[in-house]
């Protein structure tokens, strides 16, 4: 089936780095990808949608200064958090859809982030 | 505006018991898909089952099956002779063409004792 490799699976930053995660299709191609993030005990918010070859589309309330998404390939993309802060430590998972709309996302396994 | 509700933030049911989770959203399109994702404790998001709204039939997959009702926009997950594996929160999603985007429900946490 489709996988969807997320790297890495956690991450330890100082407060005011910058940290990136990747998000890689292994067997498929993804023109679109979706980042989410996951505070402790709660549900799965959609931050951006990114999209191959072009500007991510960002969800209200998502900085999109601060979540820097890049999509430079039909089998990658990469978020960036610039600046962290400690209100940033959350786990973030990304997920691609293979097929047309309405097929189901197939996700990473997910980053943990702390920010010290 | 897309809206999924979870009303049940704690299941338990014992192995080999059935139970069922809800799920109610809300939409105005007319074509949309409905999910079930399971997230054991490993975090990583896990099909269960898809639903086509324009299928009236009852999706199942194994010992996972839906109750789809359309009128009342409601989609509760029956889990048949429950697995100490089964243990996890499951969250349902709505994805509609227009939104383009997987929208999440609160999730419910479910527990399987012996």
């Amino acid at each position: 089936g489709a996988v969807v490799s997320q790297h890495p699976s956690w991450v330890i930053c100082k407060s005011g780095t910058s940290v990136k995660i990747e998000c890689r299709s292994l067997d498929f191609q993804a023109t679109t990808m979706f980042w989410y993030r996951q505070f402790p005990k709660q549900s799965l918010m959609l931050m951006a949608t990114s999209n191959e070859g072009s500007k991510a589309t960002y969800e209200q309330g998502v900085e999109k200064d601060k979540f820097l998404i890049n999509h430079a390939s039909l089998t990658l993309s990469t978020l960036t958090v610039t600046s962290a802060h400690p209100e940033d430590s959350s786990f973030y998972i990304c997920s691609a859809r293979v097929g047309q709309e309405g097929s189901p996302l197939h996700f990473g396994n997910g980053t943990r982030l702390t920010v010290t | 505006a897309q809206t999924v509700t979870q009303s049940q933030p704690e299941m338990s049911v014992q192995e080999a018991e059935t139970v069922t989770l809800s799920c109610t959203y809300d939409t105005s399109e007319s074509d949309y898909y409905l999910f079930w994702y399971k997230q054991p404790p490993s975090r990583q998001m896990i099909l269960v089952i898809r639903q086509e709204a324009y299928k009236q039939q009852n999706a199942t997959e194994n010992r996972f099956s839906v109750n789809f009702q359309k009128a009342a926009k409601s989609f509760s997950l029956k889990i048949s002779d429950s697995q100490l594996g089964d243990a996890a929160m499951y969250f349902c999603a709505l994805h509609t063409g227009t939104a383009s985007k997987l929208t999440f429900g609160t999730g419910t946490r479910l527990q399987v004792t012996l």
